[in-house]
């Protein structure tokens, strides 16, 4: 069993689509993140949620919705793609707020390429 | 807000060897250290933290050690075998605050 899933996988796109991402956990996890990996390989956090309610929003353009419908689900939507959106999003789950009390599990992540 | 600085960037070495990527963060006030290993393809999974409590922890062929007073811990992987070739990130927080994570070290043990 997969504890955080995370869909599509891979994202080809061109310019000013849009396009969301999903994610689901089955650890019984109160909170979730969405983290983006850039070509260097950086890890940034852009969101987290605890029992549905944000708690950590970066500065990260409006143009990136997450949304999340129970505490089992976070989706991130992303309007009017751009060539800079390229990178991997990780999805994560963590059973205290903030990630500093514990472990965090990723997803597998989604390949996000805009052409 | 705190920064995390890891280095080195890339490290090869030799089947068998050991292996020592370092870390230094800003903010005093962090005291939760894990270090992450993402594998090609795949999310960033946690192999080894420590608190600020201790000094040290090991767990098999890998340690970490922490000074609080110089702001620094390292990861140490002794005895590399060609499964430890990945990406490890080091990371800081206070309690219930966000992580921040190091740039990452690709490290490649060859055989």
């Amino acid at each position: 069993d997969t504890a955080v899933s995370q869909t599509p996988k891979y994202l080809v796109t061109q310019m000013g689509n849009d396009k969301s991402i999903k994610c689901e956990q089955n650890l019984g996890h109160d909170t979730m993140y969405w983290y983006k990996q850039d070509s260097k390989k950086f890890l940034k956090i852009m969101f987290s949620y605890n029992n549905k309610e944000l708690i950590i929003n970066e500065t990260v353009p409006n143009r990136f919705s997450p949304k999340s419908p129970d505490k089992a689900h976070l989706n991130l939507h992303i309007n009017s793609l751009e060539l800079g959106d390229s990178a991997v999003y990780f999805c994560a789950s963590s059973p205290a707020a903030g990630g500093g009390t514990g472990e965090l599990f990723f997803g597998e992540g989604s390949r996000l390429t805009v052409l | 807000g705190e920064n995390v600085e890891q280095h080195p960037s890339t490290l090869s070495v030799q089947e068998g060897d050991s292996a020592v990527i370092k870390c230094t963060y800003s903010d005093s006030a962090s005291n939760y250290f894990p270090w992450y290993k993402q594998e090609l393809g795949k999310g960033p999974q946690l192999i080894i933290d420590i608190r600020s409590n201790v000094g040290e922890k090991k767990d098999q062929r890998i340690a970490v050690t922490l000074n609080k007073t110089a702001k620094h811990f390292s990861l140490h992987i002794t005895e590399t075998q060609p499964e430890d070739s990945a990406v490890y990130f080091c990371a800081s927080a206070q309690y219930g605050n966000k992580l921040v994570f190091g740039a990452g070290t690709i490290l490649r043990v060859k055989s």
